[in-house]
């Protein structure tokens, strides 16, 4: 079965790049009609979606962040990659990886990379 | 895009049934049938129990069931139990081509 395991720096100062990556095993990245998406949550709120790439590389992201945020993807690796540029405090969230299989199913997520933002 | 709205907060007694609401706009919850719901615990990473507004995936327990009705879905959760006690948000595939989450909702047991 296909598991997802996220791993991030855990601490970025403000203003830096903030890069996260998602490792995938039991199952390549590059197959199938896959996206694998980002999602994060600051603590004690809601989840957000941040975007997505296409086991084909297409994206899509989040319009409130689209302007900070570059995923991409390495099939040497079956890894898949977030960056989010000029961080601030607010964007201090765990950080989830998950597939979006067919239809409207988050199916599996990764355990989650707590990233916090501080100098 | 707005978050869906979700009740804060829901309790309910062992046995009982309880429904949970996700409301939205006619570009999301309204508009697709992909609305999904996920049950969170304290420090876990969330777990798929609805997709496709009322598909439920294998090995989620029948007690769990979704529904639409316009702009607004729900999840059922009949014959409470204890370890349903959770956060649980719902999602939804949106107009722009992006998804959107409600703000969850803490389910108390009681």
């Amino acid at each position: 079965q296909v598991q997802l395991q996220e791993s991030g720096p855990g601490l970025v100062k403000p203003s830096q790049t903030l890069s996260v990556t998602c490792t995938v095993s039991g199952g390549s990245i590059s197959s199938g009609n896959y996206h694998w998406t980002w999602i994060r949550q600051p603590a004690g709120k809601g989840l957000q979606w941040i975007g997505r790439i296409h086991s084909n590389g297409d994206t899509k992201y989040n319009p409130s962040l689209k302007s900070r945020v570059t995923i991409s993807m390495d099939t040497s690796k079956n890894q898949f990659s977030l960056k989010l540029t000029s961080v601030i405090a607010a964007d201090t969230a765990v950080y989830y990886c998950a597939r979006e299989g067919s239809g409207s199913l988050f199916d599996p997520w990764g355990q989650g990379t707590l990233v916090t933002v501080s100098s | 895009q707005s978050a869906l709205t979700q009740p804060a907060s829901v309790s309910g007694s062992p046995g009982q049934s309880i429904t949970l609401s996700c409301t939205g706009t006619s570009s999301d919850v309204g508009g697709y049938k992909y609305v999904s719901w996920y049950q969170q615990y304290p420090g876990k990473a969330p777990k798929l129990m609805i997709y496709d507004v009322s598909n439920r995936p294998s090995g989620v327990s029948n007690r769990f069931s979704g529904s639409k009705s316009g702009n607004t879905a729900s999840l059922t959760i009949s014959g409470l139990q204890a370890d349903d006690e959770a956060d649980y948000y719902c999602s939804s595939y949106t107009s722009s081509g992006t998804w959107v989450f409600g703000g969850g909702t803490k389910l108390t047991v009681l």
